[in-house]
Order: structure tokens, then sequence, then C-alpha cells
């Protein structure tokens, strides 16, 4: 596609519910990432992933979060057991993975999750 | 580990003025690159400008320019002919000479442009 796609862009969930949430990188971008922007926060790095090197979770605050990316392509990030603390907005972004011919990320528009 | 510090939580700008975002940055590594970018309303991040560190010259992107100072750790953002579109939130970042490594963020600097 033409960018980073993720979906839903907004959820609202319940206190203890699991969600997903879903990232659509550029076409033929090896390199994936997810991040979490809390309110007046910088971001926060969560996971990393890189052609089929085994994934960098070193940045998952906890083992409710966990992720996949199927393909070499879509992510899913899941946050099990919903808390009120996740409320954030969740971005992820895409790179084509060249070293330091990297421009910098392409990222997605993010999604907002508010747990009630 | 790398931190990356924006020491400025708002700031304002009357349209058509100059501004300059600040941003520091704590490492051990000689070779990095460094970012800044910007986020409005709609959330999306936007690769403003980046700097390679061993690059002496300061990097310009049109009404975008830096003030890179290795030896300080101090990369600064200087906005020239604010203009109403530029309101949004400015995020300094890092990332690791070696590439494809995550970006390290501030925790930004909220600009308002004023008419």
């Amino acid at each position: 596609g033409a960018g980073v796609s993720q979906s839903p862009s907004n959820k609202v969930t319940e206190k203890g519910k699991d969600v997903e949430l879903r990232c659509d990188p550029i076409s033929g971008h090896t390199a994936l990432y997810w991040y979490r922007q809390s309110l007046g926060q910088g971001l926060e790095f969560l996971i990393y992933f890189q052609g089929n090197s085994a994934p960098d979770k070193s940045g998952l605050p906890s083992d409710r979060f966990s992720a996949e990316r199927t393909g070499g392509s879509v992510s899913t990030l899941t946050i099990q057991r919903t808390q009120q603390e996740d409320s954030a907005v969740y971005l992820c972004a895409s790179s084509t993975g060249q070293g330091w011919t990297n421009y910098g990320y392409t990222f997605g528009s993010g999604t907002r999750l508010t747990v009630v | 580990a790398q931190t990356v510090t924006q020491s400025q939580p708002e700031m304002s700008v009357q349209e058509a003025e100059t501004v300059t975002l600040s941003c520091t940055y704590d490492t051990s590594e000689n070779n990095y690159y460094l970012f800044w970018y910007k986020q409005p309303p709609s959330r999306q991040m936007i690769l403003v400008i980046r700097q390679e560190a061993y690059k002496q010259q300061n990097a310009t992107e049109n009404r975008f320019s830096v003030n890179f100072q290795k030896a300080a750790k101090s990369f600064s953002l200087k906005i020239s002919d604010s203009q109403l579109g530029d309101t949004a939130m400015y995020f300094c970042a890092f990332m690791m000479g070696s590439g494809n490594t995550p970006l390290v963020f501030g925790k930004g600097t909220r600009l308002s442009v004023i008419a």
C-alpha cells in the first residue's frame, strides 16, 4: 500500500478484555516497529520485527502484551486482560531495513485505545 | 542506554517568526543518527529532518534546519518563517549507527504558531 495502515483507528474496551491491534506496513518494508504513546509522553518502544529474525521484544511492558508478524507483512499487537494504564495511542512504523540509508520510519496514524 | 531530552514541553511563536526547539541526548556511541519528527493532530508522525553524526555540516530542509553540536550532544531544530501548519508536537529521536534499531524518542515539544 501507499502508507502504513493501522486498524482500528479508535478502540474502546472494558477493563479485563483482550484487544488486537493491526498494522499493515508498506509493501516491501522488512522492518516493523510498535510504539506506545501515552498522554503527554514520548513514544515508548514496544517491539521490533526485522525480516525472518527473532523479534526484539525488549520493550514489552508485561507478559500481557504480545505481537506477531505473519508472512513478513501484517502485524498484530495483542493486549490481554487490558488495564486502564494500557490506554494510549499505539503507533506502528515500517522501514526498508537498509541500514544507514534508512531515512527514518514511515508511521501509521495509530490506534487510540481507551480502557474503561 | 541512550536517552533523549526535550526540555521545552510547550512553545509558541508568531507567524513568520523563527523558533528553536531544543534537544539533548546521551550516548557513548560515536556513530548514530538524529531525527526530528512532527506529529500534527492527525497523529501521524512525519519526518522533518535527519542528521548523520559523522557529518559536521548541519542538515537543512527548506525552512527547517538543525544546529548539531556533537561534543555537547545537542541537536536543536530551527523553524524559520513559521506557518500555521507548523503547529504540532515535535519529537527529537536517536538511532544507533548500525541502523535498524528502535528509535529512542524524547517526550516532545508542543509548538503553537499564532496568527
